[in-house]
């Protein structure tokens, strides 16, 4: 089975801190990506990436950054956490050739990341 | 930007009911996919429908899509106290660059 696992399920951090989520996959998948989860919001993506060190932003980019020096592993940088940065953080990997093209996610457990 | 928008928010049935959501979206797609969310974990595959396909199965799954009305529903037959959990429709467009566009979720409970 592919496997997509986050780092830390749960975290607490203060205003201002540098926060890393980290991400890795182990079934050679090309595709990686952040999105972040709020009630009534639904899923929205951060930041994703087809490839070693590319990167593209997503939807709500500002005040994140990431890393892919490898291609199992995904990194989500809050270079100053705030508190509307409270939220569960989803990782999710693909492959192009899973699915015909289709681009089929498979999600890590999540992160749920607390401001103070 | 969201994409999809479920209908209806939250579903509460019994156990062995059917349940039935729905999820319209605003532009054309190449492909509408339903994912499932148990409590506080990450989303799961469920099933994917293409936008040449009208229905497809998967065991007590079903899902329609109707390209016209740019809406789509997934049914679960004879639900279970299991299939308690959120449902996300999400679509995929290749001008989005095969990024997966989510809606807000459909959350069931079925009462056993």
């Amino acid at each position: 089975d592919v496997k997509v696992t986050q780092s830390s399920r749960y975290l607490v951090k203060r205003t201002g801190e540098k926060v890393f989520l980290e991400c890795v996959q182990d079934m050679d998948h090309e595709n990686m990506f952040w999105y972040r989860q709020d009630p009534g919001l639904g899923l929205r993506l951060i930041y994703f990436s087809y490839d070693v060190k590319m990167k593209e932003k997503g939807d709500i980019p500002e005040g994140y950054s990431v890393s892919r020096e490898k291609k199992e592993r995904f990194s989500l940088i809050l270079e100053s956490a705030s508190t509307n940065q409270t939220s569960m953080y989803l990782c999710a990997s693909s492959s192009p050739g899973q699915q015909a093209g289709a681009n089929v996610l498979t999600f890590g457990a999540g992160s749920r990341l607390t401001v103070l | 930007s969201q994409q999809g928008e479920e209908d209806p928010q939250a579903l509460s049935i019994q156990e062995g009911e059917n349940a039935t959501m729905n999820c319209s979206y605003k532009t054309s797609i190449n492909n509408l996919q339903w994912y499932r969310q148990n409590s506080g974990r990450g989303l799961v595959h469920l099933i994917l429908i293409r936008s040449n396909e009208r229905e497809k199965h998967s065991g007590r799954l079903r899902v329609t899509l109707d390209t016209s009305k740019k809406s789509s529903s997934l049914l679960i037959t004879a639900s279970r106290a299991a299939d308690t959990a959120s449902y996300f429709c999400a679509t995929e467009k290749m001008e989005y660059g095969n990024k997966l566009v989510f809606g807000a979720g459909t959350i069931l409970r079925v009462k056993s």
